[in-house]
């Protein structure tokens, strides 16, 4: 049973241009969630996700970021004309349902450099 | 959810057993003590939950006291392996559709 996949593992990118993560979650996993982690800092969340549907995006900064998880396909975080703060590890995870403290299973993670 | 305050670093050997305590004053009644491991390049890792007393399993050792206003992980006979910052988290478990909190996290060096 594979564990949560994310990909690209490294992602570059120049000011200005978008970014697209993708996270595909564990099988009969529907929920997603997605986290940021600066350098030396703990994991920050982002938006919560089942199939084609937001449940909360609390996190997620107001403009150039969105989310969705389609029904078919993995769950994509797409980032709009990035700029050199947007630099850091984007973690998805997934849960069988609502995820509470102990069922959200993390993937590897992408690393977005922004030059 | 319950803010939680760790030990930003701690030091040991190979062989001795590590103790790190979180302190979470404001915990609710329905909350669960839960940590996390995270290697470097890698997504966090649960490793054991409780809600009062102790609970072990294969990998840790939980202690919660009566109050709940804090709870050590004990992590017996530490190798070079267990080098990784260790979360405590607070807050519902299972059913629980909230995003998770991690705090800063304490960094654990084991050295030979």
């Amino acid at each position: 049973n594979a564990g949560v996949m994310q990909n690209p593992r490294h992602l570059v990118r120049r000011r200005g241009q978008e970014a697209r993560l993708r996270c595909s979650p564990m099988k009969g996993h529907s929920h997603v969630y997605w986290y940021r982690q600066l350098p030396e800092e703990g994991l920050k969340f982002m938006v919560y996700l089942q199939k084609e549907n937001i449940i909360d995006e609390s996190g997620m900064p107001k403009e150039r970021f969105s989310a969705e998880f389609p029904k078919e396909g993995p769950s994509i975080l797409r980032i709009q004309q990035v700029v050199r703060g947007d630099s850091a590890a984007y973690f998805c995870a997934s849960s069988p349902e609502a995820g509470g403290t102990d069922t959200q299973y993390f993937g590897p993670g992408t690393r977005l450099t922004v030059l | 959810l319950a803010k939680t305050t760790q030990p930003i670093s701690m030091d040991s050997y190979e062989g001795q057993e590590v103790n790190i305590t979180c302190s979470h004053n404001n915990i609710a009644t329905n909350d669960y003590i839960t940590w996390y491991q995270q290697f470097p390049s890698q997504g966090p890792r649960f490793i054991i939950q409780g809600y009062k007393t102790k609970v072990t399993n294969e990998v840790a050792s939980l202690f919660i006291p009566a109050d709940r206003k804090s709870s050590t992980l004990s992590l017996p006979r530490v190798s070079l392996s267990d080098t990784a910052v260790y979360y405590c988290l607070v807050g519902a478990s299972g059913g629980g559709a909230d995003g998770l909190t991690f705090g800063k996290g304490t960094h654990l060096i084991i050295q030979p």
